[in-house]
């Protein structure tokens, strides 16, 4: 079985600009989180999605937006990049809530 | 509301010494605990997860931790580094069951000297 796919695995974006990050976890799982990693602020929670609902969102300005498709699949968006956006996102999948999640590789995302 | 505190930024260790990697938690809640290894470039991966069952869980790759709720702590522990052991370790929380969102410590980049 496949595990959690993410795409783009790096992406280099200007200041201003706007990105979508795509995240197809494990066939079968319904349910989906991102997280931000940076080397100051560490892993941080953005979003968890289950059956195209958001359930949660963690403490990040409204920039910071996802769904999640029938299909399960999930994207992230950012729009009016900053500097300080530039981290690890990383997309991780379970069955459904509170079940183990399973962690896509991430996509690096480099602002200049 | 949940917290977690990992002790040391930094482990170094001797190939086949003792692994001893610190955690403590805070919770409002009676907590679901989780150590997560993660290698350069990839990913995350559950190494062990506690969720009120036996005090004492056993994860993969020969690590264990044990649940101490008088020290609300979560240390992960192997008896024997091995080379391959070399990672950064994340400790986590979650506050109940069915509860996706996961709170990280700041992680503890373990080092083996051979």
């Amino acid at each position: 079985k496949a595990g959690v796919t993410q795409t783009p695995r790096y992406l280099i974006k200007t200041r201003g600009q706007q990105v979508t990050l795509s995240c197809s976890p494990i066939s079968g799982h319904r349910s989906v989180s991102w997280y931000q990693q940076t080397p100051g602020q560490g892993l941080q929670f953005l979003f968890e999605y289950f059956s195209e609902t958001q359930r949660n969102k963690g403490n990040f300005p409204g920039r910071f937006s996802g769904r999640q498709f029938s299909n399960s699949r999930s994207e992230m968006n950012v729009s009016t990049l900053e500097l300080g956006d530039s981290a690890l996102y990383l997309c991780a999948s379970s069955l459904a809530p509170g079940d183990e999640q399973f962690f896509g590789p991430g996509t690096r995302l480099t602002v200049l | 509301a949940q917290s977690v505190t990992q002790l040391g930024s930094h482990v170094s260790v001797s190939e086949g010494a003792l692994v001893l990697l610190r955690c403590n938690y805070s919770s409002s809640v009676p907590p679901y605990l989780f150590w997560y290894v993660q290698y350069p470039n990839q990913g995350l991966q559950l190494l062990l997860k506690y969720t009120s069952a036996a005090t004492l869980v056993k994860g993969i790759n020969g690590f264990e931790a044990e649940f101490k709720k008088s020290e609300t702590s979560f240390h992960l522990t192997k008896p024997s580094a091995h080379m391959s052991d070399a990672a950064e370790y994340f400790c986590a929380v979650s506050g109940f069951q069915g509860a996706q969102k996961l709170v990280f410590g700041q992680g503890t980049r373990l080092t083996i000297n051979p």
